[in-house]
């Protein structure tokens, strides 16, 4: 049972470095999200996507890009990155066949940009 | 301004007692989640309910939407129950909305 699976868990980057925050879900899920939470804040969305090669921006979406390739997969890129993007990352996927499906969140992955 | 908050923040019992934490919302919802967050960081989903009661061994979440009022209740609690309890709501287009956690310490 794999459910949602986020690599890596840590990451330190320098400023101006870019990467790829990895989400995978084996639940055959439409729906999937990347969220940022940061200390003493609520999660906030950065994007999300309904189905394959749908995306859509959330509340906090600038400084990151998303793509939808396939269903199982949902990349998060930060292409250049800066001390703001300093967060814990999770990604979560639901199925909305019915109104009251979760989400089913991942691990998180921790990153510090220095 | 918050589309949704919670109260308490902090939240300190004696093992044993009854638990109650609140949430208010201020926008239209198709659906509301309440999920914990373990000391660790990993967050799990609790319930997630669009009307009236639902129960899960000694955890019970009521939603009214009229008042745009949700309660989680722990009976009988743990230290095992210490975490944070987070909730959220679901609006049109299947977006979420986070309140910012309620710190739920239990005291053996």
């Amino acid at each position: 049972n794999a459910g949602v699976t986020q690599t890596p868990k840590f990451r330190i980057l320098k400023i101006g470095q870019s990467m790829t925050l990895q989400c995978a879900q084996d639940m055959n899920h439409n729906y999937m999200y990347w969220y940022r939470q940061d200390p003493g804040m609520g999660l906030k969305l950065i994007y999300y996507s309904v189905g394959a090669g749908i995306t859509d921006k959330g509340e906090v979406p600038n400084g990151y890009n998303v793509s939808r390739s396939t269903t199982e997969y949902f990349p998060l890129r930060l292409e250049l990155a800066a001390p703001s993007q300093t967060s814990v990352y999770f990604c979560a996927s639901s199925f909305t066949g019915q109104l009251e499906q979760p989400q089913h969140f991942g691990d998180g992955t921790r990153l510090s940009i220095l | 301004k918050n589309e949704v908050e919670q109260s308490p923040q902090n939240l300190t019992a004696q093992e044993g007692e009854f638990i109650t934490i609140n949430c208010s919302y201020s926008v239209g919802i198709s659906a509301l989640h309440w999920l914990q967050q373990h000391p660790g960081g990993g967050i799990v989903s609790l319930f997630m309910l669009s009307s009236g009661k639902k129960k899960h061994g000694r955890l019970i979440a009521t939603i009214n939407i009229q008042e745009k009022h949700s309660s989680l209740h722990i009976t009988a609690s743990h230290p095992r129950d210490s975490a944070v309890y987070i909730c959220a709501v679901r609006i049109a287009g299947n977006q979420f909305y986070f309140g910012t956690g309620t710190s739920l310490t239990v005291i053996p």
